[in-house]
């Protein structure tokens, strides 16, 4: 069992849908990082987060540390956020603030 | 604004052939990751750099990966022999050393081929 797992894996959306994506994680965190990556491979990190809930723009993190769980969700779901989500944890449990990941979920937000 | 810039972005080798990719963080940032991504998969972690010492090596760096940052400050990542197993994407990632959390900050990445 992964240390993160993430759903769902694939995610078809029409435009204007309110989407959610999750992330489960099984080790005692410090921070947990929502992540966009683009078909040509870049990351952008968008959220970090140890507790409660934050908000940029559309898009909305929540962490719930007790269950070990956190969602992303986007308003207004627009083509443009198409691309591959990634949950990444940093356990207290390993050294240098290195991250480990979910294997994503893939977004397709159709016009 | 630089961010984290890393060359090349792509590269074709055949098997068998050394390769070596470059990452140049963010300036200020003292701590530097390697990252590794296969298709449809989430990155793994490689290693990790607190300005020029070397702290922590994934066991999936095998003894034909070799990473350096000489200087504190760009580093490479060397892959000898190359095997098909090594196609994937590489990531780089910057952060400043713990006061708290601190974000990373990723660079594109150098997608290998081996043909």
């Amino acid at each position: 069992k992964n240390e993160v797992e993430q759903s769902p894996q694939n995610l078809t959306a029409q435009e204007g849908e309110f989407i959610t994506i999750n992330c489960s994680y099984s080790v005692g965190i410090s921070a947990l990082h929502w992540l966009q990556q683009h078909p040509g491979g870049g990351i952008v990190s968008l959220f970090m987060l140890s507790s409660g809930k934050k908000k940029h723009g559309r898009l909305i993190a929540t962490i719930n540390i007790q269950e070990k769980h956190s969602s992303l969700h986007i308003t207004a779901s627009h083509p443009r956020d198409s691309a591959v989500y990634i949950c990444a944890v940093r356990s207290q449990e390993t050294s240098g603030s290195r991250l480990t990941f979910g294997e994503g979920t893939q977004l397709t937000v159709n016009p | 604004d630089t961010g984290v810039s890393q060359n090349p972005r792509h590269k074709i080798t055949k098997r068998g052939q050394n390769v070596t990719f470059r990452c140049d963080p963010i300036s200020e940032h003292n701590r530097l990751y390697w990252y590794r991504q296969t298709l449809g998969q989430g990155p793994e972690f490689l290693t990790y750099f607190q300005n020029e010492a070397q702290l922590e090596k994934s066991r999936l760096l095998s003894d034909r990966f070799s990473a350096e940052r000489p200087k504190g400050s760009f580093s490479t990542l060397e892959i000898q022999r190359t095997e098909q197993g090594d196609s994937a994407m590489y990531l780089c990632a910057s952060s400043l050393a713990d006061r708290g959390n601190q974000p990373q900050h990723f660079g594109d990445g150098t997608r290998l081929s081996i043909l």
